[in-house]
């Protein structure tokens, strides 16, 4: 079973900040990974699926890369907005982390 | 395209009761997963069905069993309730195993009481 973290917990940021966080995982038998972002009181919304170590996707302000060797991704939003607040989670190989709960403040 | 259903949307059941979840995927996809969403545990891996099969399992008891019919939709059967059944339950659906991009259900919220 994949122990998989993601910090930080939580963020408070300023609209027009930019932001990272990391999800980190054991790097063995890794197949694919992928981001969420869920805002409350609606379902989880795939961002990115990444399979390839060194892989880096981009969704407008939203970017992620992957380690798959030293068992991490880095999930980047440049010019934070308010209606980026809600939580990012990460699942390799479909185990959940607890997420990163970011809120953008106006 | 309509988008992954789930049904019934919310559940009030009492302990030792069973229970059976329903989710209709998104027309074509035909890998359907299952999770639990609790305040404590986060997000958890039920199961993933593709092509009638189960492919995946996490780690829950045998009390949560599911299955796949031909047209992708999926139940989920939870017998003998407890307390701390009481969650979230979502589905997803993606139109490929594991490197498929999943999208999800509203979810069923099932309280046990």
């Amino acid at each position: 079973i994949l122990n998989v973290e993601q910090s930080p917990q939580s963020l408070h940021v300023q609209e027009g900040d930019s932001t990272n966080f990391t999800c980190s995982f054991p790097s063995s038998n890794f197949y694919a990974l992928h981001w969420y972002r869920w805002e409350t009181a609606k379902s989880p919304e795939a961002l990115f699926v990444m399979t390839l170590n060194g892989d880096e996707k981009k969704k407008g302000r939203i970017s992620a890369t992957l380690n798959t060797k030293e068992g991490y991704s880095y999930l980047y939003i440049k010019g934070s907005q308010p209606e980026d607040s809600a939580t990012y989670l990460c699942a390799p190989d479909m185990r959940f982390g607890a997420g990163t709960r970011l809120t953008v403040k106006p | 395209k309509a988008g992954v259903t789930q049904t019934p949307r919310y559940l009030i059941k009492t302990r030792g009761q069973q229970v059976t979840l329903s989710c209709s995927p998104i027309s074509g996809h035909r890998s359907v997963s299952w999770y639990q969403q609790t305040p404590g545990q986060g997000l958890q891996f039920l199961f993933e069905y593709f092509s009638e099969t189960q492919r995946n399992k996490g780690n829950f008891p045998g009390r949560f069993s599911g299955r796949q019919f031909s047209n992708s939709r999926s139940e989920m059967n939870v017998s003998t309730l407890e307390l701390g059944d009481s969650a979230l339950y979502l589905c997803a659906s993606s139109l490929h195993r594991d490197s498929g991009e999943q999208y999800f259900g509203p979810g069923t919220r099932l309280t046990v009481t």
